[in-house]
């Protein structure tokens, strides 16, 4: 089957730990995306990548990077520099238009 | 950046009545997009609009694109317990960036 698939679905990080998410896609799609969720809030785009080895900064970059090495894959590095990181992370791609398809998300907590 | 005001925050309301949700911004958008989030799962788009004027629906759901291309609107008819979720509206900009509203999460009691 086509699809989204992030992973772990939960993760716990350590102070001053660096914590990767993962995030890979078998549509073909060209951009993926990344946002993160916080309780009564929307999504709020982190970091895109439209084309392999390219990517840009979204709203809120900073504490986190990203790599795009693979049409399939966009994992999200979620550095020590990013002092409240508890949240769910979600993952998106989609190739055309503009609808995004999104990934079961990761929920990441703090030790 | 671009914001979409989405209201009402919230709604609790009996099995099998209509519920109205919409999204305004300031900003003029060429698409709007309606998303259900179920808890702990990622959104799932439930209809997509692209001409100013457009009334798309998808069973017990419609979804209209104002006409003046700043507010959307979604009407759920015969609430049913499975329609708990965040409802969320999108706008993309031109490198097809997603911009949310903050949600509207629906209660329904049997």
């Amino acid at each position: 089957d086509g699809g989204i698939t992030q992973s772990p679905k939960y993760l716990f990080r350590k102070e001053g730990q660096n914590v990767t998410l993962s995030c890979e896609q078998n549509l073909n799609h060209d951009a993926m995306y990344w946002y993160r969720q916080d309780p009564g809030q929307g999504l709020r785009l982190i970091y895109y990548s439209q084309i392999v080895n390219d990517f840009q900064k979204g709203d809120i970059a900073e504490g986190y990077s990203v790599s795009r090495e693979k049409k399939e894959s966009f994992p999200l590095t979620v550095t020590s520099a990013q002092k409240n990181p508890t949240a769910f992370y979600l993952c998106a791609s989609i190739t055309g238009g503009e609808t995004q398809y999104f990934g079961p998300g990761t929920r990441l907590l703090v030790l | 950046g671009q914001q979409l005001n989405q209201s009402p925050q919230s709604m609790f309301i009996q099995e099998g009545e209509d519920v109205s949700m919409n999204c305004t911004s300031s900003s003029i958008f060429n698409t709007w997009l309606w998303y259900k989030q179920d808890p702990g799962e990622g959104p799932v788009l439930l209809i997509a609009l692209y001409k100013a004027g457009e009334l798309t629906s998808n069973g017990r759901l419609t979804a209209q694109f104002g006409i003046t291309r700043k507010d959307s609107f979604l009407n759920i008819s015969a609430s049913i317990p499975s329609d708990v979720g965040i409802y969320f509206c999108a706008a993309p900009d031109k490198y097809s960036t997603l911009t949310f509203g903050k949600g509207t999460m629906l209660l329904v009691s049997p």
